[in-house]
């Protein structure tokens, strides 16, 4: 199984403040990167997928990059409904695997 | 738009074999779309259990293999999640997902949700 490692775990952060999350893959998984955004008690929302592009309705403040082994989210405004748990899912073969998340908690 | 919505029982004895349906509504199941089930145990990570395309194929997750069996039945528009032998570790929220798939722009995400159902495994 492909091992998706998300950093950090957890991350204060004010509003207005530019964040970045970070997603390494246990090996390359070219562009088949998926970023999700979950509330308490939600479903995940689908924010970027192929690594950087935009889900359709999704604001353009959340940005994806990186390819390979390597990936980031960021996040270059925080509004306060951005305060979520995030997740990256890899599909570049099967199992189907997910990150950790990463918890982005107001400071 | 499509809607996905999950339903079955909320309690299943230990031993016994977990049984949920994913209705679809605003869209066919015969899209060009597979289907999947994820769960996330209470305050944990998410995990992909397994996929069905309209066509009958089936993945799984290796870990779960030898207890999963996802259907399909197209004249209700819905696919079934079915887990045996379940044990307390098998408590969790259980999704069903839309999986899009376009291997010429590297795109698999799940892109439509569920809204969830909480499964608990007890005696």
């Amino acid at each position: 199984d492909i091992q998706m490692t998300q950093s950090p775990s957890s991350v204060s952060a004010s509003v207005g403040d530019r964040v970045t999350i970070t997603c390494r893959a246990s090996q390359d998984i070219s562009s088949w990167l998926a970023w999700y955004q979950q509330k308490p008690g939600k479903a995940p929302n689908l924010l970027i997928y192929a690594a950087s592009s935009l889900q359709s309705g999704v604001p353009s403040r959340f940005s994806g990059s990186g390819s390979g082994t390597d990936f980031t989210l960021t996040i270059s405004s925080l509004q306060p409904e951005d305060f979520a748990t995030y997740y990256c899912q890899q599909a570049n073969s099967f199992p189907l695997t997910f990150g950790q998340g990463t918890r982005l908690e107001i400071k | 738009q499509v809607q996905l919505q999950e339903s079955g029982p909320g309690l299943v004895k230990p031993s016994g074999t977990l049984s949920l349906t994913c209705a679809v509504s605003g869209g066919s199941i015969s899209s060009n779309n597979w289907w999947s089930w994820v769960r996330q145990p209470p305050g944990k990570g998410l995990e992909w259990i397994g996929e069905i395309y309209h066509s009958g194929s089936t993945n799984y997750n290796p870990s779960l293999k030898s207890r999963v069996t996802i259907s399909l039945d197209k004249s209700k528009n819905q696919f079934s999640l079915k887990l045996s032998s379940v044990t307390a570790a098998d408590t969790a929220v259980y999704y069903c997902a839309r999986d899009f798939r376009d291997s010429s722009s590297k795109t698999d995400a799940f892109d439509i949700w569920g809204q969830g159902t909480m499964v608990t495994v007890s005696s």
